[in-house]
């Protein structure tokens, strides 16, 4: 799987926007786009994927570079309870076990 | 009602004792995984089933041996556990093993290997 280089840190105050970026530069066609979350103490949590075209969920929305060389991960208003680490992971479509390599990702801290 | 759950949710032992870390989904998915997180919060696949079929198998040391019993169930079992296997181990499950699809996870259990 493809490469995927997202900031270490990044930092929004409360109720804002806030666009978390990934740069794929090596991803190739077959590579799905994911993001997941992982909360202090827990799991990782599904956030959203997508392959070419941008995507919407109620969690979050996914822009997604025309050459698919880079995404932004957008979550439309911030809440203490998004402060995380993001992760966004390429992964190839397979049909024998998907499992997800998953990077350092972007610490989010949010702000009141 | 928790969708994929682990037990225990922490486990202190001594060096070389032999201990199991077990998972269950209530979604029924056919695909369950492990993955370890280690001190520098780097998550890592070890093993993966589908239907109760090892379908992948990272390279793990054969310390660890993963058991599934049907495929609602997926347990850990580590032999003469060693320093470094202190870490945070994961469950999750998938619909299909095949993706791309959600991978729901568990809420970790922290070893501590002394």
């Amino acid at each position: 799987d493809a490469k995927t280089t997202q900031p270490n840190s990044m930092e929004s105050n409360e109720e804002e926007p806030v666009h978390l970026p990934c740069n794929h530069s090596t991803i190739s066609g077959t590579d799905y786009i994911h993001w997941y979350r992982q909360l202090p103490s827990q799991g990782p949590e599904y956030v959203i994927h997508g392959l070419t075209s941008n995507v919407n969920n109620r969690m979050a929305s996914l822009a997604i570079a025309e050459d698919r060389k880079s995404s932004t991960l957008i979550l439309h208003r911030a809440t203490l309870r998004d402060a995380a680490v993001y992760y966004c992971i390429l992964r190839a479509y397979s049909n024998s076990g998907y499992a997800l390599n998953f990077g350092k990702g972007t610490s989010l801290l949010v702000t009141p | 009602d928790t969708a994929v759950s682990q037990t225990p949710k922490y486990l202190v032992t001594q060096m070389g004792n032999d201990k199991s870390i077990k998972c269950e989904q209530n979604l029924g998915h056919d695909t369950m995984y492990w993955y370890k997180q280690d001190s520098k919060k780097f998550l890592k696949i070890m093993f993966s089933y589908n239907n109760k079929e090892l379908i992948i198998n990272e390279t793990v040391p054969n310390r660890f041996s993963p058991k599934s019993p049907d495929k609602a169930h997926l347990n850990l079992h580590i032999n003469s556990l060693e320093l470094g296997d202190s870490a945070v181990y994961f469950c999750a499950s998938s619909l299909i093993s095949g993706g791309p699809n959600e991978q729901f996870f568990g809420p970790g259990t922290r070893l501590t290997v002394l």
